[in-house]
């Protein structure tokens, strides 16, 4: 079992159309909920760290949310430099030597 | 400055080839990491050096060998790799590894092709 689950898998939006990804996990014990982003072929690019339920965070276009259960990012006004697969990952007491447990990420695709 | 260095980009060799990844990080960072990334898949975990002390995941073989020469700096040895070993090898750093500036910020990677 997964534990941790980003949705949808793809998504195509249009320019300006605001949307959100999801990212759900099953771990006990969070030490931390992070997103990045990944170009194709490139190291994933850090956007956001969440410690704790109800933690907000915002940098220009894109909003994180944190629940106990699952996170959200939302995206408000693509355009179509935000294209990218988003990455989940988590931190979590008895994950094991530090690591980050990543889920399959969210492909976006923005069209103009 | 949020910088990960990692050299080489790419990378092509044989199997009874020895070769090496380089990264470098000068944010003073105590922890260091590799990752083996697949097309289409999440990085996946292979080993950390936190304060110089090293953690493995115990499903990463032998032929896969990291050393850390100074906090600044990790490497990852290779030999006698498999073609199913061509991946993405992403190295990351942060700056404890538990706590809330554990966040993990990641170079490049290499582009690692085994014939």
């Amino acid at each position: 079992e997964d534990q941790v689950t980003q949705s949808p898998e793809a998504l195509r939006l249009q320019e300006g159309e605001s949307s959100s990804l999801n990212c759900s996990y099953t771990v006990s014990g969070l030490r931390g909920l992070f997103w990045y982003r990944q170009d194709p072929g490139k190291g994933p690019e850090f956007l956001f760290t969440l410690y704790s339920a109800g933690e907000e965070k915002e940098k220009e276009r894109l909003k994180a949310t944190l629940t106990k259960k699952e996170s959200f990012l939302h995206i408000t006004a693509p355009k179509p430099e935000d294209s990218a697969t988003y990455l989940c990952a988590v931190r979590y007491s008895g994950g094991g030597a530090d690591g980050l447990t990543f889920g399959k990420g969210t492909h976006l695709i923005i069209q103009p | 400055d949020t910088e990960v260095t990692q050299t080489p980009k790419h990378l092509v060799m044989g199997m009874t080839n020895k070769k090496s990844l380089k990264c470098e990080q000068h944010m003073g960072h105590r922890a260091m990491y590799w990752y083996k990334q697949k097309a289409k898949k999440p990085p996946e975990l292979m080993f950390v050096y936190s304060y110089e002390k090293l953690s493995i995941n115990e499903s990463v073989p032998s032929r896969f060998s990291p050393e850390c020469p100074n906090s600044s700096l990790l490497n990852l040895h290779l030999h006698a790799l498999q073609p199913e070993d061509s991946a993405l090898y992403l190295c990351a750093s942060s700056q404890v590894p538990r706590g809330h500036t554990d966040t993990q910020y990641f170079g490049p990677g290499t582009r690692l092709t085994v014939l």
